[in-house]
């Protein structure tokens, strides 16, 4: 398995702001994987981030509102840029370690936009 | 119809008791299977991978229908910790190297003393 860890586990932010949150894997991994789960919800795939070069995007999420960044194997970094309330929700990073065909999660990040 | 499809519950079951779910999936081509467990306020945590052969560990008991598109969780001997929210979740673009996971809506177990 793989020990995953999210900065910060929380926060409160005000409506037009922007928060970056880390997530920082203990082991290389091959993928990573940022999610979205809304209060009652299930796992909503927002990108996978890719080493080296830009996420790729799932549906209904874009680059502008949430640029990723993935300068190593181990590290990975989501923003949510100029926040409404909408973007309330808990926000989780995932990596398969090498050689694993299996997603380990971090902790998540609960995100509340005022 | 949504990828991957669960009864959201809650099953309300007493100690003891033996349950199982279901999650059916559309895409046929779908080569991964697992089961997720999360507690409230919590990250899911992997519970089993769902291999064609089946897979068991403990009192959880996974299987795999590709003819039916479905893949199933049985618990024996329900405990009181084992209330939780499980989540399957199925790899569906396989042909495209992708390793996203695709997760249904959860189902909810309440196990009661």
């Amino acid at each position: 398995s793989a020990v995953i860890s999210q900065k910060p586990s929380r926060d409160i932010c005000q409506r037009g702001t922007s928060l970056t949150i880390q997530c920082q894997v203990d082991s290389q991994v091959t993928m990573m994987f940022w999610y979205r789960q809304q209060p009652g919800q299930s796992l909503t795939l927002i990108a996978t981030a890719n080493q080296g070069s830009e996420a790729t995007y799932e549906s209904g999420f874009v680059i502008d509102k949430f640029p990723i960044s993935r300068p190593n194997l181990t590290f990975s970094t989501l923003t949510v840029s100029n926040m409404s309330p909408e973007d309330s929700s808990i926000y989780l990073c995932s990596g398969d370690p090498k050689g694993v065909n299996e997603q380990f999660f971090g902790p998540g990040t609960r995100l509340t936009v005022l | 119809r949504k990828e991957v499809e669960q009864d959201p519950g809650p099953f309300n079951v007493p100690e003891g008791a033996t349950v199982a779910f279901n999650c059916t999936y559309s895409n046929s081509a779908s080569q991964s299977f697992f089961w997720y467990r999360q507690d409230c306020r919590k990250e899911p945590k992997l519970l089993m991978s769902v291999y064609s052969s089946g897979n068991e560990d403990g009192r959880f008991t996974a299987q795999l229908n590709r003819a039916s598109q479905y893949i199933s969780l049985l618990i024996r001997d329900s405990k009181l910790s084992d209330s939780a929210t499980y989540l399957c979740a199925v790899n569906i673009d396989m042909d495209t190297g992708r390793r996203a996971l695709t997760f249904g809506s959860g189902t909810r177990l309440q196990v009661q003393p």
